[in-house]
């Protein structure tokens, strides 16, 4: 079992509806992240948070949006996705946001659009 | 930015034999190197890693090596056994992350 928590595991949705993946963590991390991963490639960072506040958002389309309302959850809001959307998104969060820390990741939500 | 290759993408050992996966990176910053490895259905999980001022590190069955000079480094995992079987990530990190390309290994009993 993995200290970083995501739900839903699964998750289904048509190309007009919203949903969110949340991400909980209770090691005590003031760093949290979410990564996209593709079949059979690596993950990919989206976004970087540090201390609660966003520092890294690298090109992510705006039908993704970030949200960390406390240290411990991380959440990502969907909107509007398209099928090339449909990926593993992985949370991980790290002690600190400096690249020496070693990062911890959840066990990912699996994304279909349809 | 930083650009990490891996070799080999996949890798079959016979159970009890070592493996080893190599991983070159480009950006001569880069000063923290871990590994990860994941299961099907699972998120990545580090299994080990090293920073720039340290050459080799080992836990149980499995060591890093790292050449500064060269920018490579690599997983030593000895005395396989079928849980081993995974795929299997270097990074390297300046500012953030970058992952090489993953080896699957598969372990024959």
């Amino acid at each position: 079992d993995t200290e970083v928590t995501q739900t839903p595991k699964h998750l289904v949705m048509g190309m007009t509806n919203k949903k969110s993946l949340k991400c909980e963590q209770h090691m005590g991390h003031r760093a949290m992240y979410w990564y996209k991963q593709k079949a059979k490639k690596p993950p990919e960072l989206m976004f970087v948070y540090s201390y609660e506040k966003l520092s890294i958002n690298e090109s992510v389309p705006s039908r993704f949006s970030p949200e960390c309302p406390n240290s411990s959850l991380l959440n990502l809001h969907l909107h509007a996705l398209q099928p090339e959307d449909s990926a593993l998104y992985l949370c991980a969060s790290s002690q600190g946001s400096q690249e020496y820390q070693p990062q911890h990741f959840g066990d990912g939500t699996r994304l279909s659009i349809l | 930015g930083e650009n990490v290759e891996q070799h080999p993408s996949t890798l079959s050992v016979q159970e009890g034999d070592s493996a080893v996966i190599k991983c070159t990176y480009s950006d001569s910053a880069s000063n923290y190197f871990p590994w990860y490895k994941q299961e099907l259905g699972k998120g990545p999980q580090l299994i080990i890693d090293i920073r720039s001022n340290v050459g080799e590190k080992k836990d149980q069955r499995i060591a890093v090596t790292l050449n500064k000079t060269a920018k490579h480094f690599s997983l030593h995992i000895t005395e396989t056994q079928p849980e081993d079987s995974a795929v299997y990530f270097c990074a390297a990190a300046w500012g953030k992350l970058t992952f090489g390309t993953g080896t699957r290994l598969t372990i024959i009993p």
